[in-house]
């Protein structure tokens, strides 16, 4: 069944601590996108990728970076962790690019910066 | 920019009662409209999608929504609510924008189904 995953599920660092967070997906997706959510603000897009070696940049972008590895595998990257960067973090794929292509959301993860 | 506005943070409803989540949208091309639902401790599930067609779209578990291009509105109904409809409602709007077409989401609306 095609599905998108993370890791790890719940991680808590420290101020300035370096966090990777990881993303894949088994849906032969092109499109893979990072996500924030806070209460208040639904889900904002941090850095979505149309493919390995690409990376572009979506709305809240500062703080964050990303690499696509390969087509399956999408890394999101604190280096210096804030306690502003606390936040739930999705992953999600699709198809295509156009208007109505549907994206595949992974269960999240919750990170806590101390 | 397009934006998405979810009036009602919370909504209470008893079991079997009817609901409605209420959705407005700005956007100044055509809009594509999702309706996402997030179970406790679950990522994001689409319910229902509208691109064009009739304007009312019916979508899993018992779930409709009407879209208005008069209102810009895109509400979301259920005729019965059931206790495992508890969950996080999110409207979305998909807008072309640059290499992708952006989602935006509006701050969602928590159900909570209580005994009548």
């Amino acid at each position: 069944e095609a599905a998108v995953t993370q890791s790890p599920r719940n991680k808590v660092t420290v101020t300035g601590g370096n966090v990777t967070l990881s993303c894949r997906q088994t849906n032969s997706h092109n499109y893979m996108y990072w996500y924030r959510q806070d209460t208040g603000h639904g889900l904002r897009l941090i850095h979505y990728s149309y493919g390995a070696g690409n990376l572009q940049i979506g709305d809240v972008p500062d703080g964050y970076k990303a690499t696509r590895t390969t087509q399956e595998d999408f890394f999101l990257l604190l280096e210096l962790a804030s306690p502003s960067q606390t936040s739930l973090y999705f992953c999600a794929s699709s198809d295509g690019w156009g208007q109505g292509y549907e994206q595949y959301f992974g269960p999240g993860t919750r990170l806590t910066v101390l | 920019a397009q934006s998405v506005t979810q009036p009602d943070a919370r909504v209470t409803v008893s079991e079997g009662a009817s609901l409605q989540l209420r959705c407005k949208y700005s956007y100044s091309g055509t809009p594509y409209l999702f309706w996402y639902v997030q179970y406790p401790r679950q990522g994001l599930q689409l319910l229902l999608k509208y691109y064009s067609g009739d304007p009312v779209v019916q979508g899993v578990n018992g779930f409709e929504a009407e879209f208005s291009k008069s209102n810009s509105s895109f509400h979301l109904r259920k005729a019965s609510v059931h206790w495992s409809d508890s969950a996080v409602y999110f409207c979305v709007l998909s807008a072309q924008t640059g290499f992708a077409s952006a989602l935006t989401f509006g701050s969602g609306t928590k159900v909570i189904p209580c005994l009548p």
